[in-house]
C-alpha cells in the first residue's frame, strides 16, 4: 500500500495568509494526487486534481504542484470559507489512500 | 443536478449487515467507476472499495474484505455494498463517489452526502 504523510496536522493562520500544506507518498505516484476540502457535517469537495489541475468552480487562490512522492496544496490568500480540513488522495493504485488531514484555523 | 444520494445506514449490532445504496442523478451513471469512502467521525477519510464501470471488476481494503460486497445497476442508476459480519470498528460515515477519468485524475469529484452506519450491542 502506498503511505502518505500529509503536514502539518493543524496549523493556525489569520485571514490573508498564505498557506502551504504538503504531502509526501511512501513511492512515486507521477501526478496521480489530488487534494479535497472538508468542513464539518459535510461531504469532501474536489479542490485539484492530477497534482497541479484547478478542478471546476473552485477559486484560484487554491493552487496544487509537485510530482514523483512529493506534492503542496497552496492557499495563496486565506479568506473566512477556507477554515477547513484538508486531505490529499494518491490515485495511483488501490487501496486509494488518503492523508491523515490538516486542519486550518483560525 | 448532479449528485449521490446514499440510504440505508442505522443501528445494528455486531455480526449483523446491512445495505447501503446510492443512488445516481444528472448524469450518465454507467461510464463512471464508483468508489465507497468511510469516515470515523472526527476522524480521517478511509476508502473501502470501489466498482469499474460495468461491474467486471472489484477490489476492497483489507479491512473490510471478504465481509463487504460491492455490486451496480447500470439500468437503475444505483451502486450497493452489501456489508455483512459487521464489526464494532465499521462504524463511521458511509460516502459513495465518482472517479473521473485517467486525464482527470482518476479524482472523486461528486460525493453523497452519507450515510451513518453505527455497530453496537
Amino acid at each position: 500500500d502506498i503511505q502518505m504523510t500529509q503536514s502539518p496536522s493543524s496549523l493556525s493562520a489569520s485571514l490573508g495568509d498564505r498557506v502551504i500544506i504538503t504531502c509526501r507518498t511512501s513511492q512515486s505516484i507521477s501526478n496521480f494526487l489530488n487534494w479535497y476540502q472538508q468542513k464539518p457535517g459535510k461531504a469532501p469537495k474536489l479542490l485539484i486534481y492530477a497534482a497541479s489541475s484547478l478542478h471546476s468552480g473552485v477559486p484560484s487562490r487554491f493552487s496544487g504542484s509537485g510530482s514523483g512522492t512529493d506534492f503542496t496544496l497552496t492557499i495563496s490568500s486565506l479568506q473566512p470559507e477556507d477554515f477547513a480540513t484538508y486531505y490529499c488522495q494518491q490515485s495511483y493504485s488501490t487501496p486509494r489512500t488518503f492523508g491523515q488531514g490538516t486542519k486550518v484555523e483560525i | 443536478e448532479v449528485q449521490l444520494v446514499e440510504s440505508g445506514g442505522g443501528l445494528v449490532q455486531p455480526g449483523g449487515s446491512l445495505r447501503l445504496s446510492c443512488a445516481a442523478s444528472g448524469f450518465p451513471f454507467s461510464p463512471y467507476w464508483m468508489h465507497w469512502v468511510r469516515q470515523v467521525p472526527g476522524k480521517g477519510l478511509l476508502w473501502v472499495s470501489l466498482i469499474d464501470n460495468d461491474g467486471t471488476n472489484t477490489d476492497y481494503a483489507d479491512s473490510v474484505k471478504g465481509r463487504f460486497t460491492i455490486s451496480r445497476d447500470n439500468a437503475k442508476n444505483t451502486v450497493i455494498l452489501q456489508m455483512n459480519s459487521l464489526r464494532v470498528e465499521d462504524t463511521a460515515v458511509y460516502y459513495c463517489a465518482r472517479q473521473t477519468s485517467s486525464s482527470f485524475g482518476r479524482a472523486f469529484d461528486i460525493w453523497g452526502q452519507g450515510t451513518m452506519v453505527t455497530v453496537s450491542s
